[in-house]
């Protein structure tokens, strides 16, 4: 298995623009996580789905912030209107049949908003 | 809220000797793993060891639980400067199914 794809892997726009994260879970995983991570606030988790249904969002940080999961090998995180503080790098994570296990990372998103 | 809190922050040693870090939390857990973080990648699974566990071992790597004192260990042995990374610990949030991870050590290992 190639491990869990993100796209893109830079990227940078300016404030005010819509930007669109994507991430291919590894194959069979139920669960699938997104993450943000910055120096000042280490990894947060953003949101997670189980079999594509959106479980907990209590960690988006507000409304800007929108995340999909249209099928099992799919997901997009979106970020309408980007700001600068919105810079960080976004991981998304897939685990097999428990949330809790292992989870799976892949190579992350860099995000830079000017 | 952070559950786990890594010890210390940062960690240098020499090629060959041992790095253990710490980390606490505060709830119960179900399990606590243990991540690599190298830089500018994503993290990688080391370890999982379960609360009805006390020790645990792959390779270099050797990690303890303490569910008294809510607090676990990991000990790298006889350290290469391919360990040169950020180490995190992360707890389960029982009953739901996610970790929350602690801010992590940076251990760098000089040759």
């Amino acid at each position: 298995d190639a491990g869990v794809i993100q796209s893109p892997r830079h990227e940078v726009t300016e404030m005010g623009q819509e930007v669109t994260l994507r991430c291919k879970p590894i194959s069979g995983h139920d669960y699938l996580f997104w993450y943000r991570q910055t120096m000042m606030r280490g990894l947060e988790l953003l949101i997670y789905f189980n079999n594509n249904v959106p479980i907990d969002d209590s960690g988006m940080p507000e409304d800007r912030f929108s995340a999909k999961m249209p099928n099992a090998s799919f997901s997009t995180l979106k970020i309408q209107p980007s700001e600068p503080r919105d810079s960080a790098v976004y991981f998304c994570a897939s685990s097999f049949r428990e949330g809790r296990d292992e989870q799976y990372f892949g190579p992350g998103t860099r995000l830079t908003v000017t | 809220s952070q559950q786990g809190e890594e010890d210390p922050q940062a960690l240098s040693i020499q090629e060959g000797e041992n790095a253990t870090m710490n980390c606490s939390y505060k709830t119960s857990i179900n399990n606590l793993q243990w991540y690599r973080q190298n830089s500018g990648r994503g993290l990688v699974h080391l370890i999982l060891i379960r609360s009805n566990e006390r020790e645990k071992h792959s390779g270099r790597l050797r990690v303890t639980l303490d569910t008294s004192k809510k607090s676990s260990s990991l000990l790298i042995t006889a350290s290469r400067a391919a360990d040169t990374a950020s180490y995190f610990c992360a707890t389960d949030q029982a009953p739901a199914q996610k970790l929350v991870f602690g801010q992590g050590t940076r251990l760098t290992i000089n040759p």
